[in-house]
């Protein structure tokens, strides 16, 4: 019954490595989403995509890119991993409607990579 | 720059209390306000959502109150059970279109809200 899954659920990684988090969807959704979950802060949303090879920045991109070269697949990539990057990541898909105003925002959450930085 | 601002951050209640979670936004634009629920080791699952053109919307156990004037909204949880013991997530959103001319929604979350019902 999962129909978004990450791929890695704990990850240690060192400072300076190049991290990737994988995300894959079942469900044919046009969105997808990575966000970042901290005690306190909430989510906050670090990139999204709505179309294979389409991305656009989130309210926090910095130190972070991301790839869609297939629908059903959004990876998320650190570059070279710094200790502030220790979090939890939340990828997540949704639809999107041809016209006029959705009518709902439903977000599949995946259940998460707990990624540690040292 | 937190455009949802949810209080508290933390919440314990006894089993049939009623916990209430509070939350503020700011940007006017915004047109569905879901919350959504998530339990250890999982991703958060949306729980109930709100549009603003209504002031209360009611699904089993779990209400939210909308007050668009003042900018808040609010989840109840009647009769509270252990568990409905998890995070709790306000959030909102505003219609976008991309540049294919599909729309989507794009979720701005709260703090979040650790609630703990005892027995």
């Amino acid at each position: 019954d999962v129909k978004v899954t990450q791929s890695s659920r704990y990850l240690v990684k060192r400072t300076g490595e190049k991290v990737f988090l994988e995300c894959v969807q079942d469900m044919d959704h046009e969105n997808m989403f990575w966000y970042r979950q901290d005690p306190g802060l909430g989510l906050r949303l670090i990139y999204f995509s709505y179309d294979v090879k389409m991305k656009e920045k989130g309210d926090i991109p910095e130190g972070y890119s991301v790839s869609r070269e297939k629908k059903e697949r959004f990876s998320l990539i650190l570059e070279s991993a710094s200790t502030n990057q220790t979090s939890m990541y939340l990828c997540a898909s949704s639809r999107s409607y041809a016209s006029g105003r959705p009518g709902a925002n439903v977000l599949t959450f995946g259940a998460g990579s707990r990624l540690t930085v040292l | 720059q937190q455009q949802v601002k949810q209080s508290p951050q933390s919440l314990i209640v006894q089993k049939g209390g009623i916990p209430i979670i509070n939350c503020a936004y700011e940007n006017t634009a915004f047109d569905y306000f879901p919350w959504y629920q998530q339990f250890p080791g999982k991703g958060p699952a949306l729980l109930i959502a709100i549009r603003p053109d209504v002031s209360e919307k009611k699904e089993g156990r779990f209400t939210i109150s909308f007050n668009k004037s003042a900018k808040q909204f609010s989840l109840h949880i009647m009769d509270s059970q252990p568990g409905d013991s998890a995070t709790y997530f306000c959030a909102a959103s505003k219609f976008n279109r991309n540049a294919g001319g599909t729309s989507y929604g794009k979720l701005t979350f709260g703090q979040g809200t650790i609630l703990t019902v005892h027995p």
